[in-house]
């Protein structure tokens, strides 16, 4: 089975760059899609295929992947991207949908 | 502007039964496939279930295959999931969630606000 691995947290500066990693395996022949979750509130999609941005998302918000890590990228880290992140995929393998564990990113 | 409204949460003993519903609007609702995901207080996402816009590709999550069954139905917009012999793992918020495009198995661009489900006796 895939399992996906987030860090736990991410701190960064204001004004910095974050990078959010999600580890699995063959991430070749899969896209991976990117969700924020502020308090409180329903997850909001911010990348999806590995690198698209929906209309709405910042600029800052850009995403990457090799054959075994995606990254999400947060350029000029504000106060107000302080949330957890989730990556996901579609495991073909046995079609199941599958989240990452969550990294919660602080903007010190 | 998509709109998704939960409704049906509550709580129910372990071995009971509820019924989850999502009305959907602002959108073309037989276009696209729908799905139910899910989050126990404090914890991760997990996806629970979703189906095709016409019912015919469906798919479960691992912990609720055989006890969830998801359906829709498009002349009212609605999407629904019932639940069956629930267990205390159960609890959490469950979110309806529209997918992107015409695949099957996300992303999802589109949350509802959640409803809360608690198994307790």
């Amino acid at each position: 089975s895939s399992v996906l691995t987030q860090p736990p947290s991410v701190s960064v500066a204001p004004g910095q760059t974050a990078r959010i990693t999600c580890g699995g395996h063959n991430f070749r022949d899969r896209s991976v899609h990117w969700y924020q979750q502020r308090p409180g509130q329903a997850p909001l999609l911010v990348i999806y295929d590995d690198m698209d941005r929906p209309s709405g998302i910042p600029e800052r918000f850009s995403g990457s992947s090799s054959w075994n890590t995606a990254t999400l990228t947060i350029s000029r880290a504000e106060a107000g991207d302080e949330a957890d992140y989730f990556c996901q995929v579609w495991d073909t393998g046995s079609d199941l949908v599958r989240f990452g564990g969550g990294t919660k990113l602080t903007v010190l | 502007e998509v709109h998704l409204v939960e409704s049906g949460g509550g709580l129910v003993q372990p071995g009971g039964s509820l019924r989850l519903s999502c009305a959907a609007s602002g959108f073309r609702f037989d276009d696209y496939a729908m799905h139910w995901v899910r989050q126990p207080p404090g914890k991760g996402l997990e996806w629970v279930s979703g189906l095709s816009w016409q019912s015919d590709d469906i798919g479960y999550g691992d912990s609720v295959k055989g006890r969830f069954i998801i359906s829709r139905d498009n002349a009212k917009n609605s999407l629904y999931l019932q639940m069956n012999n629930v267990k205390p793992e159960d609890t959490a918020i469950y979110y309806c969630a529209k997918n992107y495009g015409d695949t099957t198995r996300g992303p999802f661009d589109s949350w509802g606000q959640g409803v809360l489900v608690t198994v307790s006796s």
